[in-house]
């Protein structure tokens, strides 16, 4: 199985800030790499496909970018309802697996 | 806009088989763009991938589950199954279904999820 490796695994940031997430695979998944946005008591949300594409809808202060096996998660300018954990999800080979997730909080 | 929902028992005692159902609306189950998984997530924890279906009724499993698992389709309901024997306690999570992209297996949508306990 490709292990995904997501750091930190918390954060505290200011409105406004910028934050980045990282996430690192076993092995190279080229750009097969996918974001998720999971609220409490929600499902994931799909923020970003194939490593830097942003899914219909979603506000352009979420990028990402990476290739190979290391990939990053930004949110230009930190906004209350950004409150969540993210994951990232390789689908290079199966099984399909997920990073351990990094949840953000407000400082 | 496709919609996903799950139903089944929210409880089940060890050793017999958890099965949930997943149906599809705003969409067809047959269609060749998806994929249809199951994943779970243990409460606080992160998402594990279990399985998912295509249309031709072809599987891939998680090796970690696949001597319990099956995963089925019925296209006349336009629903899909989880069938997971032999549970314990380490299979208490939230279950979800969601409809995974066939050509960069992004999951588009995603049901709310169902909480199923494993206790006697």
């Amino acid at each position: 199985d490709i292990q995904m490796t997501q750091s930190p695994s918390s954060l505290s940031a200011s409105v406004g800030d910028r934050v980045t997430i990282t996430c690192q695979a076993s092995q190279d998944i080229s750009n097969n790499l996918n974001w998720y946005q999971q609220k409490p008591g929600k499902a994931p949300k799909l923020l970003i496909y194939g490593a830097s594409n942003l899914e219909t809808g979603v506000p352009s202060r979420f990028s990402g970018s990476g290739s190979a096996t290391y990939f990053t998660f930004t949110i230009t300018s930190l906004q209350p309802e950004d409150i969540a954990t993210y994951y990232c999800q390789q689908y290079d080979n199966l099984p399909l697996t997920f990073g351990g997730g990094t949840k953000v909080e407000i400082k | 806009q496709v919609q996903l929902q799950e139903s089944g028992p929210g409880l089940v005692k060890p050793s017999q088989t958890l099965s949930l159902t997943c149906t599809v609306s705003g969409g067809s189950i047959s269609s060749r763009s998806y994929y249809w998984s199951w994943i779970r997530q243990p409460a606080g924890k992160g998402l594990e991938w279990i399985g998912r279906i295509y249309t031709s009724g072809s599987t891939n499993y998680n090796p970690s589950l696949k001597s319990r698992v099956t995963i089925s389709v019925d296209t006349s309901k336009n629903q899909f199954s989880l069938k997971l024997n032999s549970v314990t306690a380490a299979d208490t999570a939230v279950y979800y279904c969601a409809a995974d992209y066939y050509y960069d297996n992004r999951f588009d949508y995603w049901g709310q999820g169902t909480l199923v306990t494993v206790s006697s």
